[in-house]
């Protein structure tokens, strides 16, 4: 069955200091993959997305993400956190086949930032 | 830009009682539309995806009968939670999908007294 991983249920770094988070899926084929950020009460937020090509893909605010096959992940990553980061990120696969296509979200993983 | 609407973005509402919220896509049309439940702290559930025009189809374990789904337009679906209860309080998020992508809208927040 597909699923997506997100390993980190929380994480806090220092403002300033780099910032990953993990992210693995299980699908038999090249998936759509995302990156959302939800603050406290809100929608989400598209960050970035992978569909194919370049496999380092750049989003908004300073995020990028990976995707590795051989180790079915997408990483997300930002160089330097600014306070205004802490929110909750959900990584997702977008799955399409003859049944329709639909979206698997992770668990999410929380991001504190401490001054 | 793709913008996706919901209404109300909170709503109080008594046992028994049923309430309907709307998820409108604002600049697109979208064939497909999907309702999603989030308990706090918790991640996205999948409940039913909405094509226009047709039924609905739900995920395993969501009551049709009391969660229906009504995907009247290109722009519009609704969500009526029927005969509510207080276990039904929770977050409820629509998106419309464009192409392969979804756009969320901002969420509606459901307390069943």
């Amino acid at each position: 069955a597909q699923s997506v991983t997100q390993p980190d249920i929380h994480i806090t770094v220092s403002e300033g200091a780099s910032l990953e988070l993990r992210c693995n899926y299980s699908y038999g084929a090249t998936p759509y993959l995302f990156w959302y950020v939800q603050s406290p009460g809100q929608g989400l937020q598209l960050l970035l997305k992978y569909f194919s090509g370049d496999t380092l893909v750049q989003g908004i605010k300073g995020f990028e993400a990976e995707f590795k096959r051989s180790q079915s992940s997408f990483n997300l990553r930002k160089p330097s956190v600014h306070w205004s980061d802490a929110a909750e990120y959900f990584c997702a696969v977008g799955l399409s086949n003859t049944g329709g296509f639909k979206t698997i979200f992770g668990a999410g993983t929380r991001l504190f930032v401490k001054a | 830009g793709a913008v996706v609407s919901q209404h109300p973005s909170w709503v109080i509402c008594k046992s028994g009682t049923s309430v309907k919220i709307e998820c409108r896509s604002l600049d697109f049309q979208a064939t497909t539309m999907f309702w999603y439940r989030q308990f706090p702290k918790q991640s996205l559930m999948l409940m039913a995806t909405s094509n226009e025009g047709s039924k609905a189809t739900y995920e395993q374990g969501v009551e049709k009968d009391k969660f229906l789904i009504n995907h009247a337009s290109l722009t519009l679906s609704t969500l009526t939670v029927t005969s509510a209860h207080p276990e039904d309080s929770s977050f409820y998020i629509c998106s419309a999908r464009k192409i392969y992508e979804q756009y969320f809208g901002p969420g509606t927040r459901l307390t069943v007294t």
